[in-house]
């Protein structure tokens, strides 16, 4: 079975400035997807970035990119120019290549921003 | 552009009582997921369905039961429920059992 693990229970960072959530992954698989969500006080679950592990380049969308590392088993999330409105709880997960698989999450990185 | 919808957004049952969580993918989405999370916890993987099948299931109590309709819409039906059942029940779908998930906001069940 896989398992996904964020090591950092919270972090915490200043507005404009840039932090790096950690997160590993354990799993026997060769093509796999990542995942890192972010889940506001509203408690929705929103997509931040994806990433498929048969892609060398790393997944970037706006202020968010990630460091994959597909031989270490490692995926972290970093925040470039952070925001107020980045503040929530971050969750990595797992998603093996099969149909209709299921999304394996870490613990979770409750990230405060502040001023 | 349509979303996944849950109902209710809220619901209250008292110890023991029946709850039927419902969950209506994005138009043509053939693939339901139900994920379960408790208060600071991570979303734990219940069930899902593609094509109106089963096609997985992870830690569901036997007191649960899922099915999805020729809609695609899905249904999560929980029985005898127990204080430890109160939490945020997320479905998403995803078209052709495909990795693009989308994510509903969610039912928060309490049980009291």
């Amino acid at each position: 079975a896989q398992t996904v693990t964020q090591s950092q229970p919270e972090m915490s960072v200043q507005e404009a400035e840039t932090v790096t959530l950690s997160c590993t992954y354990d799993t026997s698989e060769s093509d796999y997807y990542l995942f890192w969500y972010k889940q506001p006080p509203s408690r929705q679950m929103i997509l931040v970035i994806r990433q498929e592990a048969y892609k060398q380049q790393n997944a970037t969308e706006n202020r968010f990119s990630v460091n994959f590392q597909k031989a270490a088993k490692s995926f972290s999330l970093k925040i470039s120019d952070s925001q107020l409105g980045d503040a929530a709880m971050y969750f990595c997960a797992y998603r093996s290549a099969g149909t209709a698989s299921k999304l394996t999450f870490g613990t979770g990185t409750r990230l405060q921003v502040t001023l | 552009a349509a979303g996944v919808i849950q109902s209710p957004r809220h619901l209250i049952k008292e110890k023991r009582e029946t709850a039927t969580l419902k969950c209506y993918p994005i138009p043509r989405h053939d693939t339901v997921y139900w994920y379960q999370q408790g208060p600071g916890q991570d979303p734990q993987f219940l069930i899902s369905f593609y094509e109106k099948m089963q096609s997985d299931k992870g830690s569901i109590p036997d007191r649960f039961s899922a099915q999805q309709f020729s809609d695609y819409h899905s249904e999560l039906n929980m029985s005898s429920l127990e204080l430890g059942d109160s939490a945020l029940y997320f479905c998403a779908s995803s078209l052709n059992g495909g990795w693009g998930y989308t994510f509903g906001s969610g039912t928060r069940l309490t049980v009291v």
